[in-house]
């Protein structure tokens, strides 16, 4: 069973729309963190989260938020998508203090 | 600041050779260590990692990595690669417990066979 689950797997987007994506780990973990891949850049850290906390944010843009609903919950929220939002975010979580991080499968978004 | 270099794009290897992946970071002291992998259109799978003790850590698949701290490096090696090792490997650092991992950029494995 898969123990971190990404939804939607795809998503195709129009520019200037608003989408979420869904993260649930099922690993007991306390702390989730979102990650983006892109060409441009090979894996780029955006947010980490601990009990539900923000503890780091490396998003320049207020347009990528993320929401945790649960302890096991880690949506991310982002509006106004552009062309360049186009990669694949990858959610991932730890036990905390944070150790070794497993990642899920993965969200390619594409904005036309 | 804190950095993970891993100063091989892409490496070529045959399909039984040896292979050396090669990763160096800056921190002074002794960080938390892994070593991912990821394969096409998949998510990043934890091969191994070092948090104290023995210098050489065994992962899944045959690979392990050896820390070195006077060299700053945690190379990953396998003894003999097979063409299913096709993938990106990604060093990490966790220099102070953080919730930020300081990731390399990753080398992609090609198997010839």
């Amino acid at each position: 069973d898969p123990k971190i689950i990404q939804k939607p797997k795809y998503l195709v987007a129009v520019t200037g729309s608003e989408k979420i994506l869904i993260c649930e780990q099922y690993l007991g973990h306390n702390a989730m963190y979102w990650y983006r891949q892109s060409a441009k850049k090979p894996l780029e850290f955006m947010f980490s989260y601990s009990y539900q906390k923000l503890m780091d944010n490396q998003t320049a843009s207020s347009r990528f938020q993320p929401q945790s609903s649960k302890k096991n919950h880690l949506d991310l929220q982002i509006t106004a998508l552009k062309p360049d939002d186009s990669a694949t975010y990858f959610c991932a979580s730890s036990q905390d203090p944070p150790y070794e991080q497993y990642f899920g499968p993965g969200t390619r978004l594409t904005v036309l | 600041a804190q950095s993970v270099t891993q100063p091989d794009a892409r490496v070529t290897v045959s399909e039984g050779a040896s292979l050396q992946l090669r990763c160096k970071y800056s921190y002074s002291g002794t960080p938390y260590l892994f070593w991912y992998v990821q394969y096409p259109r998949q998510g990043l799978q934890l091969l191994l990692k070092y948090y104290s003790g023995d210098p050489v850590v065994q992962g899944v698949n045959g690979f392990e990595a050896e820390f070195i701290k006077s060299n700053s490096s945690f190379h990953l090696r396998k003894a003999s690669v097979h063409w299913s090792d096709s993938a990106v490997y990604f060093c990490a650092v966790n220099p102070d417990s953080n919730y930020q991992l300081i990731w390399g950029s990753g080398t992609k494995l090609i198997i010839k066979p």
